[in-house]
C-alpha cells in the first residue's frame, strides 16, 4: 500500500530565503507526482505535475524534483515571501486518471 | 475560465439526518473525485468518476456513503445518517483524462466543510 511522508510537518522561515520540502513514497511504481498549496480554509491548487518519466518541472520560483528509484521528491522555494505561506502537499498516483494518494502536508510560516 | 464548484461551502447537520454534497466539474473534464479531509488524517479518496466506466468505490468508508453523477457532469455524494465522525472538509476534483501525457493534473474545488452535531 503507497504510503506519502512529508517533512517537516511544519517550518518558519525569514523572506527572502530559500527553502526545500521533502516527499517521500514507499512505492516507486508511480505515474504521476503532484505538489498543492493548500490556504487555511481554501481548497487545493495545483503548483506542479511531475511526470514519472520527467526529473523535474519549474514554474516561476518554484522547483520541483523526482527521484522515482528512491522514492523522493523535493520542492524548492526560491527567495520566499510572506505570501508564500501555507501548506504544501505531496501527492502521488500509481495509474493514468487513478486517485491521488496525499502526504499530510508541510506547513509553511515566512515572515517579514 | 470557470474551476471546479462546490455547493454548500457550509453544512451543519444533526446526527442521523441525510446530506447532500454537490460538485461541478471543469466543463469538459471526464474524470470526477471526491476526496475527505479530516483534521489530524490528511486527504483521503472517496471515489473516483471516469466518463461512463464504472465508478471506483474503494475509498467510500461504509455503505452510508454515495456518489452519483449525472450526465457525466454534476456530481452529488450523498451521506445517510451521519455520524459525528463524517465531520470533515469534503473536496471535488476534476481532470482531463490522459490522452496526451501530462495534462492529468487535477483540479479541486474549494469544499464543503461539514459539521455533524
Amino acid at each position: 500500500k503507497q504510503e506519502v511522508t512529508q517533512i517537516p510537518a511544519a517550518l518558519s522561515v525569514p523572506e527572502g530565503e530559500n527553502l526545500v520540502l521533502n516527499c517521500s513514497f514507499t512505492d516507486s511504481a508511480i505515474y504521476n507526482l503532484q505538489w498543492f498549496r493548500q490556504d487555511p480554509g481554501k481548497g487545493l491548487t495545483s503548483l506542479l505535475l511531475i511526470q514519472s518519466s520527467q526529473r523535474e518541472q519549474t514554474s516561476g520560483r518554484l522547483n520541483a524534483s523526482l527521484d522515482k528509484s528512491s522514492g523522493r521528491s523535493t520542492l524548492y522555494i526560491a527567495a520566499s515571501q510572506p505570501g508564500d505561506s501555507a501548506t504544501y502537499l505531496c501527492a502521488v498516483n500509481s495509474k493514468a486518471g487513478t486517485a491521488l494518494i496525499f502526504g499530510k502536508g508541510t506547513t509553511l510560516s515566512v515572515s517579514s | 475560465g470557470a474551476g471546479v464548484s462546490q455547493s454548500p461551502s457550509n453544512k451543519v447537520t444533526e446526527k442521523g439526518k441525510d446530506v447532500e454534497l454537490r460538485c461541478d466539474p471543469i466543463s469538459g473534464h471526464t474524470a470526477l473525485y471526491w476526496y475527505r479531509q479530516s483534521l489530524g488524517q490528511g486527504l483521503e479518496f472517496l471515489i473516483y468518476f471516469q466518463g461512463n466506466s464504472a465508478p471506483d468505490k474503494s475509498g467510500l468508508p461504509s455503505d452510508r456513503f454515495s456518489a452519483e453523477r449525472t450526465g457525466g457532469s454534476v456530481s452529488t455524494l450523498t451521506i445517510q445518517r451521519t455520524q459525528q465522525e463524517d465531520s470533515a472538509v469534503y473536496l471535488c476534483a476534476s481532470s482531463l483524462y490522459a490522452r496526451v501525457r501530462g495534462q492529468e493534473t487535477q483540479y479541486f474545488g474549494p469544499g464543503t466543510r461539514l459539521l455533524v452535531l
